[in-house]
C-alpha cells in the first residue's frame, strides 16, 4: 500500500471547519483513500473513504484532487468531541483483506 | 453485542508469563483483525482471520505470538513468555466480507508487562 504524509498536529476553533490535508503522491489507480480517527483511549473509528470522486456523509466530506495525489478531510463544524488523531490511509481496492497501514496521523485539537 | 468487545480492558503481567486477550466481533462479521498500538504510534497490523483460518499472519512479530478463532467468531490472541517490549494496546477489529466495507474496532486491551 502507498504511504501517506500528514501534518503531525493542527488546531481548529470550535464551530469552524477543520480541513485536514493528506498527501499520497504514489497512490495507485486501484487504491482507495480512507480516513479513520482515534479519540483518546478508544479504538479507531471509520469516517469516510473514496476513490476519485468527492464523498460526503454525516460525519465529514472528502475532497480528492483530480490527480489523486492528495486529499482533504473536512469536518464542517468542528466540536470539542472531534479532538482526536486523524489517520489518512490508502488501501488496495477489492478482496476481503482489510489490512490497514496506519501512520502517525494528525492530532486535531478543537479549541473552545 | 452492538460493537466489538475486548476483554480484559487492562492486563498487567510479569515478564515471562503467558497471557490471553479475547475479542468478540460484531455478530455476522466474518473478517477479524488484530492490531497492536504502541504509545505515540498508529496501530500496526498483526493478523487477519477470514472465518476460522488465519488468512494473513504477516504482522505477528515472532513465534511467541499466536491467535486462534476456532468457531469463526470469538478470537483469542495468545502471547507466550511475555517481554516488557510487548507492552502496548492490542486492538481487535471486525468487518463484513466484502471489498471495501469499514472495519469496526474495539476499545482495546492495554497490556503492561512488568
Amino acid at each position: 500500500d502507498a504511504k501517506t504524509t500528514q501534518p503531525p498536529s493542527m488546531d481548529c476553533a470550535e464551530g469552524r471547519a477543520a480541513n485536514l490535508p493528506c498527501n499520497h503522491s504514489t497512490i495507485s489507480g486501484n487504491e482507495y483513500v480512507y480516513w479513520y480517527r482515534q479519540i483518546h483511549s478508544q479504538g479507531p473509528q471509520y469516517i469516510i473513504h473514496g476513490l476519485k470522486n468527492n464523498e460526503t456523509n454525516e460525519m465529514a466530506s472528502l475532497i480528492i484532487t483530480e490527480d489523486r495525489k492528495s486529499s482533504t478531510l473536512i469536518l464542517p463544524h468542528a466540536t470539542l468531541r472531534d479532538t482526536a488523531v486523524y489517520y489518512c490511509i490508502v488501501r488496495v481496492a477489492g478482496g476481503s483483506n482489510y489490512k490497514l497501514t496506519f501512520g502517525k496521523g494528525t492530532l486535531l485539537t478543537v479549541n473552545p | 453485542g452492538a460493537g466489538v468487545s475486548q476483554t480484559p480492558s487492562n492486563k498487567v503481567t510479569e515478564k515471562g508469563k503467558y497471557v490471553e486477550l479475547r475479542c468478540d466481533p460484531i455478530s455476522g462479521h466474518t473478517a477479524l483483525y488484530w492490531y497492536r498500538q504502541s504509545l505515540g504510534q498508529g496501530p500496526e497490523f498483526l493478523i487477519y482471520f477470514q472465518g476460522t483460518g488465519a488468512a494473513d499472519d504477516s504482522g505477528l512479530p515472532n513465534d511467541r505470538f499466536f491467535a486462534v478463532r476456532p468457531e469463526g467468531s470469538v478470537s483469542t490472541l495468545k502471547i507466550q513468555r511475555t517481554e516488557r517490549g510487548d507492552s502496548a494496546v492490542y486492538l481487535c477489529a471486525s468487518s463484513q466480507t466484502s471489498g471495501n466495507t469499514e472495519a469496526f474496532f474495539g476499545q482495546g486491551t492495554r497490556l503492561t508487562v512488568v
